[in-house]
C-alpha cells in the first residue's frame, strides 16, 4: 500500500538549517507530483510547497521562497525539503502529500505522519 | 492570492444530526475544491475531491456540492469517528490555499 514516511525533523535554533526527507512506497514515485504542507501547532493547514513529477516543475508558498527548496531523487522514491534561515514562525509539522497522477495539483489523496520541526533559541 | 473562508469556525452536534459546513472563495475556482478531515496526530485524509467527487473508500454519508466561489460539506448522519477538523482547499492556481477550518465536536 501507499506509504509516504518523514524523516529529519528537529530542534534548531533560528537562522539555521534542516532538511527533511520523505521515503515514498507502494506506487511509481516518478509518476506523481509531490508536495510539502505543515501545520503550526494549534493552527490550520499551510501549502509550502510542490515538485513535478519531473523536477523542472516546482512553486513555493510566498512564506518560504528563498529560504525552503524542495527536490527529488525518483531512483531513491524520495523527496526533500531544504529548510535555510529557519525562523521561529517556521515551527510546525510538516507532512509530504502526493498530487494526482501525472500532475502537480494539490489533491492529496495520501499524507505522511509528518515530521516535527521545532525553532526554538 | 485565492483566499478560502470557512463557517462556522466550530459547531457541536450530536451523534446522527446532519451536519454541514460551507466554504467560500475570494473569486471563482470552479470546481477546484477539495475537503478534508484532520484528527490530532494523525495524517489528514481527503474526503471529496473536485467539488464533489468521493474519493474512493470515503463513505457515502460525505458529499461535496458547489462550484464557482460557493461549497458546502454535508455530513448525512454524524458518527463518533466524525469529530474532527474539517478544511476545504483550493487546487485552482498556486499558492494553493486552505480555509481555517471547522471543528466540530459532540454536543
Amino acid at each position: 500500500q501507499v506509504q509516504l514516511v518523514e524523516s529529519g525533523g528537529g530542534v534548531v535554533q533560528p537562522g539555521m538549517s534542516l532538511r527533511l526527507s520523505c521515503a515514498a512506497s507502494g506506487f511509481i514515485f516518478s509518476n506523481y507530483g509531490m508536495h510539502w504542507v505543515r501545520q503550526a501547532p494549534g493552527k490550520g493547514l499551510e501549502w509550502v510547497a510542490l515538485i513535478g513529477y519531473y523536477e523542472t516543475t516546482k512553486y513555493y508558498a510566498d512564506s518560504v521562497k528563498g529560504r525552503f527548496t524542495i527536490s527529488r531523487d525518483n531512483s531513491k522514491n524520495t523527496l526533500y525539503l531544504q529548510m535555510n534561515s529557519l525562523r521561529a514562525e517556521d515551527t510546525a509539522v510538516y507532512h509530504c502529500v502526493r498530487g494526482p497522477l501525472f500532475q502537480w495539483l494539490l489533491i492529496g489523496d495520501f499524507w505522511g505522519q509528518g515530521a516535527l520541526v521545532t525553532v526554538s533559541s | 492570492d485565492i483566499q478560502m473562508t470557512q463557517s462556522p469556525s466550530s459547531l457541536s452536534a450530536s451523534v446522527g444530526d446532519r451536519v454541514t459546513i460551507t466554504c467560500r472563495a475570494s473569486q471563482s475556482i470552479s470546481s477546484s475544491l477539495n475537503w478534508y478531515q484532520v484528527k490530532p496526530g494523525k495524517a489528514p485524509k481527503l474526503l471529496i475531491y473536485a467539488a464533489s467527487s468521493l474519493q474512493s473508500g470515503v463513505p457515502s454519508k460525505f458529499s461535496g456540492s458547489g462550484s464557482g466561489t460557493d461549497f458546502t460539506l454535508t455530513i448525512s448522519s454524524l458518527q463518533p469517528e466524525d469529530f474532527a477538523t474539517y478544511y476545504c482547499q483550493q487546487s485552482y492556481r498556486t499558492p494553493f490555499t486552505f480555509g481555517p477550518g471547522t471543528k466540530v465536536d459532540i454536543k
